[in-house]
């Protein structure tokens, strides 16, 4: 069983619409969840991290996580064709300095 | 503030060449990162340096290999090339604090023919 799991997609949605992504995970000792995006030939960046269960907003983002699930989530709101790229849910494994990064979603947003 | 700079950001070798690819973090950065990203296996771990130090490895064949230099720039070497090998490989960088936060530059992207 993979340490993280996620939907590769491809996910095409309309502009505008709401954008829902997941990932659930095995290890209880994951602490820091992040998301990060990454447009096509460039590096990940770092979107979104989160310490706690429950949600943390940042504009038209928000991240869900529920540790009693072992799951997470990225909303969009009001997407955009600029947000179009690939989404990575990650896990910080702190003792071993290291992120582990789920195999990454695909989104299209149609203008 | 300049970002994490990578080169080549292009390179193709043949099967059993030797590759070298080189890394700058953000200044101020002491720990550089490495990762390969591949369509099949996603981005994977390879090693962290921490002022010089090789702190963490990845489970990769010993052909990969790297090392960092005192002023936080960073090499990764790639020996005995496979076909497998292809792919996108990332340096990122890290300030202080224990959040994960990594800054990735752009990658070298190996091709192996």
């Amino acid at each position: 069983q993979k340490e993280v799991e996620q939907d590769p997609g491809p996910l095409s949605v309309p502009e505008g619409a709401i954008v829902s992504l997941n990932c659930t995970y095995s290890n209880s000792a994951f602490q820091y969840f992040m998301w990060y995006r990454q447009y096509s030939r460039k590096g990940p960046e770092l979107l979104m991290y989160t310490y706690s269960s429950g949600n943390k907003e940042d504009g038209r983002f928000t991240a869900q996580v529920d540790k009693s699930s072992k799951y997470i989530s990225l909303f969009i709101r009001d997407s955009q064709p600029s947000d179009s790229a690939t989404y990575l849910c990650a896990y910080w494994y702190s003792s071993a300095s290291k992120i582990i990064f789920g195999s990454g979603t695909r989104l299209s947003i149609r203008p | 503030k300049a970002g994490v700079t990578q080169t080549p950001r292009y390179l193709i070798k043949t099967r059993g060449q030797q590759v070298t690819l080189s890394c700058s973090p953000i200044s101020g950065h002491r720990s550089v990162s490495w990762y390969q990203q591949t369509p099949g296996q996603g981005l994977q771990f390879l090693f962290e340096y921490f002022s010089e130090t090789q702190r963490n490895k990845g489970n990769f064949p010993g052909r990969f290999s790297g090392r960092q230099f005192s002023n936080s720039r960073s090499e990764m070497n790639v020996s005995t090339l496979e076909l497998g090998d292809s792919a996108l490989y990332l340096c990122a960088s890290k300030g202080t604090g224990d959040t994960g936060e990594l800054f990735f530059g752009e990658g070298s992207r190996l091709t192996v023919l």
